[in-house]
């Protein structure tokens, strides 16, 4: 069965401290796609990314960094100098086999000035 | 491109109360999936559909539970005989339909109704 293992329930970190946010995930699918959703408190899911596990190789986008490692079934989420507008829930979800969406219990992020 | 609209935001109703909620995904997405969300968890999927056609249903949605999407766009979640388990957000989602399979594609989520049942 799929299941997504978001282990730090909530962070806190000082402005400008770099953050990363762990995901570990479990499936048999040789196929997969993996996704990263924020969730502010307005309460709206915002979606950050989206990877097939074809595609190891990292990503950057800004202040967001993603590191895909199929070798111990991870996909970690690093914020470079947070900012307060981070603070959120981070929930990352796993699609395989054909069934739906399989979130994890998310991670609260806290971003004290 | 507006984003998925939900309605009402919030609602308050008394146990053994029916109420309806209402999805409007993105405009020419033809995929939409209904969510639940309780406090400290992450969303868990309730239904799917593609165009009008109803695909899935999670096992989560008990004969109380019916949704509809008539004409392919809007879509409605109403809830019967509310019980206090059923006090949740409800998520409604939407993608576009060209990733291939049903959940492959990225889905767009709408702000969520949340219900409190007395």
């Amino acid at each position: 069965a799929q299941k997504v293992t978001q282990a730090q329930t909530e962070i806190s970190v000082v402005e400008k401290e770099d953050v990363t946010l762990d995901c570990v995930y479990e499936t048999r699918d040789t196929t997969y796609y993996l996704f990263w959703y924020k969730q502010p408190p307005s309460g709206e899911l915002v979606f950050l990314i989206r990877r097939n596990s074809f595609d190891e190789q990292n990503e950057i986008s800004g202040r967001y960094s993603w590191n895909f490692q199929k070798s111990t079934s991870s996909f970690n989420f690093t914020i470079t100098a947070s900012q307060v507008v981070d603070s959120a829930v981070y929930f990352c979800a796993l699609y395989s086999g054909n069934t739906p969406l399989v979130f994890g219990k998310g991670t609260r992020l806290s971003v004290i000035a | 491109d507006t984003g998925v609209s939900q309605d009402p935001r919030h609602k308050i109703t008394k146990r053994g109360q029916n109420v309806t909620f209402r999805c409007d995904p993105i405009s020419e997405h033809n995929r939409l999936y209904w969510y639940r969300q309780t406090l400290g968890q992450g969303p868990e999927f309730l239904t799917y559909f593609q165009n009008e056609a109803q695909l899935e249903k999670s096992r989560l949605l008990s004969d109380r539970f019916s949704a509809e999407r008539p004409k392919g766009s809007f879509s409605t979640l109403e809830i019967q005989r509310t019980e206090q388990g059923d006090s949740a957000m409800y998520l409604c989602a939407s993608s576009s339909g060209l990733a291939g399979g049903g959940y492959t594609d990225t889905q767009y989520f709408g702000p969520g109704t949340r219900l409190t049942v007395l």
